[in-house]
């Protein structure tokens, strides 16, 4: 069955660290997005990367779709950037729907 | 320009009480998405509009659970009657095109339910 894992499941970070965040998927994608959900539970985009780089400020994202993962880069991270990561991926092997990791949780300590 | 928005915020009802969730998205986007999230987990589909047209609600619990689009802008999902087990965040999310395509999405700020 279609499976789209994520890890680590659980980060614990000093403020100023780094970090990457990894999903991997079973099935060939046409898109993949990252989102951060914040302590109120918005779901906030980040990236919307099928394949290549993309970078936003201290944010950075790469997808490898032939090898089947994305990977998210947070550099020198701030108490801001807690919460759960998602990828969510989807295309016609995934019914034309969105199929949604189990998250990763990140916690930045200041 | 306006994001998805959602209503109610939140939600508490009895069990067996109806309830009901609204979803207006962001102007021009066709395909619309009700998603379960609970607690620890992530997102799951519920049922994606087309338009006026669901095209995939294998995942929405029929006998419970409904959903419309009148006119292919807003929707509402309701829940007749509500158990214990559907307390959780009900997400509407809304893209341009289909997933394929131009789909990125985006979402609402969620409805929070609790059912006691």
């Amino acid at each position: 069955g279609i499976q789209v894992e994520q890890s680590p499941p659980d980060l614990i970070l000093q403020e100023g660290a780094n970090s990457t965040l990894r999903c991997n998927f079973s099935d060939s994608v046409n898109n993949l997005q990252w989102f951060h959900q914040n302590p109120w539970g918005q779901l906030i985009n980040l990236f919307y990367i099928p394949s290549g780089t993309k970078q936003n400020g201290r944010l950075s994202a790469t997808t490898v779709a032939t090898e089947r993962y994305s990977l998210l880069y947070i550099s020198s991270s701030q108490t801001t950037d807690s919460g759960v990561y998602f990828c969510a991926v989807g295309g016609e092997n995934y019914g034309q729907n969105f199929v949604f990791g189990p998250g990763t949780r990140l916690s930045v300590l200041p | 320009e306006a994001g998805v928005v959602q209503s109610p915020r939140y939600k508490i009802i009895e069990k067996k009480q109806p309830v009901a969730f609204w979803c207006n998205p962001i102007s021009g986007h066709n395909t619309l998405y009700w998603y379960l999230q609970n607690l620890g987990q992530g997102p799951e589909l519920l049922i994606r509009y087309e338009n006026e047209e669901a095209v995939d609600d294998s995942q929405l619990p029929k006998d419970r659970f409904s959903a419309e689009r009148l006119k292919g802008v807003d929707s509402t999902l309701k829940i007749q009657p509500a158990e214990l087990g559907d307390s959780a965040v009900y997400l509407c999310a809304s893209s341009l095109g289909a997933v394929a395509n131009t789909g990125e999405l985006f979402f609402g700020e969620g409805s929070r339910l609790t059912v006691l």
